[in-house]
């Protein structure tokens, strides 16, 4: 049973375009929503993350966007770059479990 | 350097070998953890501690056994090693009362 999918499972982006990876959940328990970049060969490292109190979350280049009543959330990069090519996970938690459901995983390239 | 560090980065063993992997944390976290990645890039985890008590333990086979000797280390163990062990083992850690997971670069374990 997959808590959390992920789509799609590879996305190849120009240089300058904007990414988009969504995730979808199950559980109406989760409350915390990462989203994990993963180089070759390198351990995954947090990126963004949201709590379900707000719809929308930017830092830099990247967004969440969070839709409770659809049990969705997305990530959006913009202005994609070559260096941003990776592997890229959306998770969730739930309050006090402190158990990290990932998603299944997006392969992402950026060409120049 | 502050991080998650993990011995050894590779390891290549035959089946029914007992090996063992190293992580320290120097990041003075009070959580630690063992997740899986399996050759799908699918990361699931295994086993969190928190201040060397075992907090979670995923339906793991008794042939793995995490020890923590002390708040900033946890080692893991397997036993008679089988061919679907092959993975990349992921060591994290957080702290108190934050989500947000540090992990470490890994160790590719292969099981011929």
């Amino acid at each position: 049973q997959q808590q959390v999918k992920q789509s799609p499972q590879s996305l190849i982006v120009q240089k300058g375009g904007i990414s988009i990876i969504n995730c979808a959940y199950e559980n109406t328990a989760f409350d915390y929503f990462p989203w994990y970049q993963q180089f070759p060969g390198k351990g995954p490292a947090l990126l963004i993350a949201i709590r379900p109190d707000v719809s929308e979350k930017k830092e830099g280049r990247f967004t969440i966007s969070f839709n409770k009543s659809a049990k969705q959330f997305s990530l959006h990069i913009m202005d994609s770059q070559p260096g941003d090519s990776a592997t890229y996970f959306c998770a969730a938690s739930k309050r006090g479990t402190d158990k990290l459901i990932f998603g299944t995983g997006t392969r992402l390239q950026v060409f120049p | 350097d502050t991080a998650v560090s993990q011995t050894p980065k590779y390891l290549v063993t035959q089946m029914g070998n007992d090996k063992s992997i190293k992580c320290e944390q120097n990041l003075g976290h009070d959580t630690m953890y063992w997740y899986k990645q399996d050759s799908k890039k699918f990361l699931k985890i295994m086993f969190s501690y928190n201040n060397k008590e075992l907090i979670i333990n995923e339906t793991v086979p008794n042939r793995f056994s995490p020890k923590s000797p002390d708040k900033a280390h946890l080692n893991l163990h397997i036993n008679s090693l089988e061919l679907g062990d092959s993975a990349v083992y992921f060591c994290a850690s957080s702290p108190r009362g934050l989500e947000g997971k540090f992990f470490g670069p890994g160790t590719r374990l292969t099981v011929l």
